[in-house]
């Protein structure tokens, strides 16, 4: 299975501001996946990153507020932007290749806006 | 749309079993198992494909009836390493997991 390296780890940020986190596959992968999970909570997908072609969102999720690059096959990046406290959560990226595997996630990125 | 998964919360003994449920209301492509430790990512336990077939690992074993779109990840013979919470995602042939809401597992000594 894929390794995927992800920073930041943790950032605490003021309201208003954007936070870039990054994901780094050391593997070529074709989609790669960004995901929300408020603490105790569950994983929401917010968007799917696909190289060459603009990120698709899900219902709730904007490009203005997560707008998504995707370089390479093996890079992208999630923009939080303008953001509010509400935006306070843990932000994954994911890649997999199902069906022969399932998914891997990062390690997430503990977002506090203040 | 967000499967069902049910108990919320179970409570072990080591060696003692538990089933987790999880149900969809849409036709589906494939199950996923996965299991969190507290403040570490999701990690991968097993796939179930339409069809029956079945990709995994450790000694977990789970279901997969696609007549009733109901999936059940069966915990024998508990360890104290199963703790964590347990969440299943569900596939509709477009490599999108929705993910359930959760089940936790404490296993005691």
């Amino acid at each position: 299975s894929a390794v995927i390296s992800q920073k930041p780890s943790r950032d605490i940020c003021q309201r208003g501001t954007s936070l870039t986190i990054q994901c780094q596959v050391d593997s070529q992968v074709t989609m790669m996946f960004w995901y929300r999970q408020q603490p105790g909570q569950s994983l929401t997908l917010i968007a799917t990153a696909n190289q060459g072609s603009e990120a698709t969102y899900e219902s709730g999720f904007v490009i203005d507020k997560f707008p998504i690059s995707r370089p390479n096959l093996t890079f992208s990046t999630l923009t939080v932007s303008n953001m509010s406290p509400e935006d306070s959560s843990i932000y994954l990226c994911s890649v997999g290749k199902p069906p022969d595997y399932g998914y891997t996630f990062g390690s997430g990125t503990r977002l506090t806006v203040v | 749309q967000q499967p069902v998964q049910s108990p919320q919360a179970v409570i072990l003994r080591e060696g003692e079993d538990a089933v987790i449920n999880c149900s969809s209301s849409k036709a589906l492509y494939s199950v996923h198992w996965y299991r969190q430790k507290h403040g570490e990512a999701p990690v991968f336990l097993m796939i179930l494909l339409k069809g029956g077939e079945q990709k995994g690992h450790e000694k977990i074993s789970a279901s997969f009836n696609e007549k009733k779109q109901q999936s059940s990840l069966y915990l024998t013979a508990s360890q104290l390493s199963y703790s964590g919470t347990y969440f299943c995602g569900t596939e509709r042939n477009d490599y999108k997991l929705s993910f359930g809401a959760g089940t936790t597992v404490t296993v005691r000594a």
